[in-house]
């Protein structure tokens, strides 16, 4: 069981926008920044959102992200095929303290 | 660009040590700014923090992986490496390496902004 909570599944038609989200606690979440991964099959994950809401060089802004008390949210807006895949969150939590990720949204494009 | 690329065995023998080494190119593991990470996926599932490391050897582990841990930093080949002993079944998985870039503010996790294609490593005897 992970220590921040993920949807399992989500999904999406092409165009939609679609939202995956990253519940956690005081000890994580709550005091701390959040990063967001992508991971599309068979291939390593790649940074996607650092900060909350940082986007790297080359990422779309078709992907954003945002924070608020101890949840997360990444958004995907003019959803295409080529985004689906799984998604992780990550954080540092102050009580196991160490790394942390989400276990995942999988993410359908219909 | 940067670059990262594991090697190791792929295949380890219970009770025995895991070691895996990550070589850069297109940076130096001397940076001022970055930490060097290892990561590990097991088979279908999440990612899991294996650890940290600054080119001077200061280190940060998963608590749930620091007796078992130990990684550290070959400035003169641009390598870094992960030892994990004692290993059983549980910690077969994809293993990758990434470089760890600044975050803002306190504790934080930073975050991994190139990676390794990653490595499988088997726990099998």
């Amino acid at each position: 069981q992970s220590v921040l909570t993920q949807p399992p599944s989500a999904s999406g038609t092409p165009g939609q926008r679609v939202s995956i989200s990253c519940s956690g606690s005081s000890a994580n979440i709550g005091r701390t920044t959040v990063t967001w991964y992508q991971q599309l099959p068979g291939t390593a994950p790649k940074l996607l959102i650092y900060d909350n809401d940082q986007r790297p060089s080359g990422v779309p802004d078709r992907f954003s992200g945002s924070k608020s008390g101890t949840s997360a949210s990444l958004a995907i807006s003019g959803l295409q095929s080529e985004d689906e895949g799984d998604y992780f969150c990550a954080a540092w939590d102050d009580i196991v303290y160490g790394g942390v990720f989400g276990g995942g949204t999988k993410l359908t494009v219909l | 660009q940067v670059q990262l690329l594991e090697s190791g065995p792929g295949l380890v023998t219970p009770s025995q040590t895991l070691s895996l080494t990550c070589t850069v190119s297109g940076d130096s593991v001397r940076s001022a700014i970055y930490y060097w990470t290892w990561i590990r996926q097991h088979p279908g599932k999440g990612l899991e923090w294996i650890g940290y490391i600054y080119h001077s050897g200061r280190s940060y582990y998963n608590p749930s992986l620091k007796s078992r841990v130990t990684m550290s930093v070959d400035t003169s080949k641009n390598q870094f490496s992960l030892r994990l002993n004692s290993v059983t079944a549980a910690d077969t998985a994809v293993y990758f390496c990434a470089r760890a870039a600044e975050c803002s503010g306190g504790d934080c996790l930073r975050p991994f902004d190139f990676w390794g294609q990653g490595t499988l490593v088997t726990v099998s005897s």
